[in-house]
């Protein structure tokens, strides 16, 4: 069955320094979602992409998030200057289609922030 | 503002029905009603969706009240493996002409114990 997957599981980062994570989305889905989730608290939408442009973002994401689909298989969350408080798991999501939209979540990507 | 209400939590016995309500009171006429659920230290996982009918699949079914403020998701025989936390979501109907493109709000959910 298809799924999503997402490197790295884990990352650890000074504050301050910039971080990529990266996720293949299922290949025929044309939706991509970043969403994150605090420990402990609950999951929160970040942003979505379509036809190679941000559709909706949250207050969470400001200008030091970024995304990108560099190529055909990967789709990219960039974080340019970390804080402390971006200490959270971040999960990709891809839908095929836009309504009746069935999200497929990846395992996530645990980020700690030092 | 996830405009959903769930149950704290809920337990189970194993092999037993399972009913999961939730309330969306304010609901619209084009919004969704989507369930999903986390298991620990996993992704959210999709579980059913509906509009106005209730639904079915391999997974569990939903019943949607006739006046859609409130449905319940059923898991007719529980397993260990559905301890998780389950998530009822409204979500914008694209073809209302808004501009959800697909976010899902998330709430606090129900944590789901299934006791052996």
């Amino acid at each position: 069955e298809p799924e999503v997957t997402q490197t790295p599981s884990h990352q650890v980062t000074q504050m301050g320094q910039e971080v990529i994570l990266r996720c293949v989305p299922i290949s025929n889905h044309l939706y991509f979602y970043w969403y994150r989730q605090i420990l402990g608290q609950k999951v929160e939408f970040l942003v979505s992409f379509y036809n190679n442009e941000i559709s909706e973002k949250s207050e969470i994401f400001d200008d030091q998030f970024s995304v990108e689909r560099p190529d055909g298989s990967n789709f990219t969350l960039k974080i340019r200057s970390t804080k402390l408080e971006d200490s959270a798991m971040y999960f990709c999501a891809s839908s095929e289609r836009l309504n009746y939209n069935e999200q497929f979540f990846g395992p996530g990507t645990r980020l700690t922030v030092l | 503002d996830a405009k959903t209400t769930q149950p704290n939590s809920m337990e189970s016995n194993e092999e037993e029905p399972v009913h999961l309500p939730c309330n969306h009171s304010t609901i619209s006429g084009t919004d969704y009603i989507h369930w999903y659920r986390q298991l620990p230290s996993q992704g959210p996982e999709y579980v059913i969706h509906g509009l106005t009918s209730n639904v079915n699949n391999r997974m569990a079914s939903l019943a949607i009240a006739e006046d859609r403020k409130s449905s319940t998701l059923i898991l007719h025989r529980a397993t260990l493996r559905d301890a998780a936390v389950y998530y009822c979501i409204r979500q914008k109907g694209f073809n209302a002409g808004g501009t959800s493109y697909g976010k899902l709000t998330f709430g606090q959910g129900t944590i789901l114990t299934v006791h052996p």
